[in-house]
């Protein structure tokens, strides 16, 4: 299994900022993935995030709105950009197991409120 | 389009029952599923998945259940435990298609001792 490490946990952040979170990888893999969860919600991906291209986008999200960094292969950074109420939610950076099974290792997530 | 709806949103048993919990599926053409386990303020964690060859697939005190001809899944846990208490989401994939893990709505599992 992966051990994945996301910061901030959580942070309060006031409208019109943006946030960037951290994850962290003990292990090189190739692709990684981001999602959000809403309050009282399900998982809803934002973006697969491959090393050495721009990460690929759900529809209903925005490079400009959740811009991603994949710097390597066993780091990635997202982005919350001019932060609403709206944004408020569990940011989750995931990877895949080894050899592509389709299961995913999830990290703690960032609960990120937005005042 | 791809969606996973669950039953039912809630569900309390007594510590000891065995649980069951309902999943319904949209894309007839995904052929991986997946139950995780999220407990409060922790990120989810696998459970047991199962593949669109086989129609049950057992692990330690769960069980998952595919009916592709409704498009059905449900997990059971046996003798459940106070530790059990969580969210459960399936999780479906389409290998074919667009290779992403689709989450259900989750249900909320309280086992009360």
């Amino acid at each position: 299994s992966a051990v994945i490490s996301q910061k901030p946990s959580r942070d309060i952040c006031q409208r019109g900022t943006s946030l960037t979170i951290q994850c962290q990888v003990d292990s090189q893999v190739t692709m990684m993935f981001w999602y959000r969860q809403q309050p009282g919600q399900s998982l809803t991906l934002i973006a697969t995030a491959n090393q050495g291209s721009e990460a690929t986008y759900e529809s209903g999200f925005v490079i400009d709105k959740f811009p991603i960094s994949r710097p390597n292969l066993t780091f990635s950074t997202l982005t919350v950009s001019n932060m609403s109420p709206e944004d408020s939610s569990i940011y989750l950076c995931s990877v895949e197991r080894e050899g592509r099974t389709g299961e995913l290792f999830f990290g703690e997530g960032s609960r990120l409120t937005v005042l | 389009g791809e969606s996973v709806g669950l039953h039912l949103p809630t569900l309390s048993v007594q510590e000891g029952d065995n649980s069951i919990i309902n999943c319904a599926y949209s894309n007839s053409a995904s052929d991986y599923f997946i139950w995780y386990k999220q407990e409060s303020g922790k990120g989810p964690q696998f459970i047991i998945d199962i593949r669109s060859n086989m129609d049950k697939r057992q692990g330690q005190r769960v069980t998952v259940l595919l009916n592709k001809t409704v498009k059905h899944l449900s997990l059971q846990i046996a003798a459940t435990q106070p530790g059990d208490s969580a969210v459960y989401f399936c999780a479906e994939n389409n290998w074919g298609g667009s290779e992403k893990l689709v989450f259900g709505k989750g249900t909320k599992l309280t086992v009360n001792p």
